[in-house]
């Protein structure tokens, strides 16, 4: 079975660029979140969706930021205009539902570099 | 308050021992789910095991089990015949009911030594 999918892998871009991270979550989940990890604040949640319908994107940094779940099958995270602080791993992950006892899968994550 | 919290930032094991990642956790709810993940050098989130509050026994995934004591809120992670690739960050998790998110440790590395 084909895990969470996300595109690209790796991406530097100058500041001021806009940047948008893909995912195809896995067939069936139909819970799918994005986190940001760095190494001073570790793994955030950015936002989630749940039936592709955002429920919370209070972590979503500042407007700068912006997720589209246009189907169940594909999602964006576009932040634009970057910045170097917005240098993290920025990973998607879905889950079958909401609930504690479900885990979460993650993609392979994207490794993004503002310069 | 930190929700999770591993002690131990890194770790070093001979290959084929065995070696146990501490994690504890705080809740006041009754139900929660506890997971652990593990992650290599190359950058990926592996989803290695789950424990549910509710759970009489302790979870098992092949060389993976966990060591749950509820009344100290502790899921350590035990790992068996180390391996080289066993070498990767292990991060503890856990999600509350009304609260979709998983909450990370800090996360403990683990170098195996051939």
């Amino acid at each position: 079975d084909a895990g969470v999918i996300q595109s690209p892998r790796h991406e530097v871009t100058e500041m001021g660029q806009e940047v948008t991270l893909r995912c195809k979550p896995i067939s069936g989940h139909n819970s799918l979140f994005w986190y940001r990890q760095t190494m001073m604040r570790g793994l955030e949640l950015l936002i989630y969706f749940n039936n592709n319908v955002p429920i919370d994107d209070s972590g979503m940094p500042e407007d700068r930021f912006s997720a589209k779940m246009p189907n169940a099958s594909f999602s964006t995270l576009k932040i634009q205009p970057s910045e170097p602080r917005d240098s993290a791993v920025y990973f998607c992950a879905s889950s079958f539902m909401t609930g504690e006892t479900q885990p979460q899968h993650f993609g392979d994550g994207t490794r993004l570099s503002i310069l | 308050a930190q929700k999770i919290t591993q002690t131990q930032p890194g770790m070093f094991v001979q290959e084929k021992e065995a070696v146990t990642l501490d994690c504890t956790y705080d809740t006041s709810d009754p139900s929660y789910g506890l997971f652990w993940y593990k992650q290599p050098s190359s950058g990926e989130m592996i989803f290695l095991i789950y424990q549910g509050s509710y759970d009489q026994q302790n979870a098992t995934e092949g060389r993976y089990s966990l060591n749950f004591q509820k009344a100290r809120k502790s899921a350590n992670l035990v790992i068996s015949a180390s391996q080289l690739g066993d070498s990767a960050m292990y991060f503890c998790a856990m999600r509350e009911p009304n609260d979709y998110k998983l909450s990370f440790g800090a996360g403990t590395t683990v170098t195996v030594r051939a």
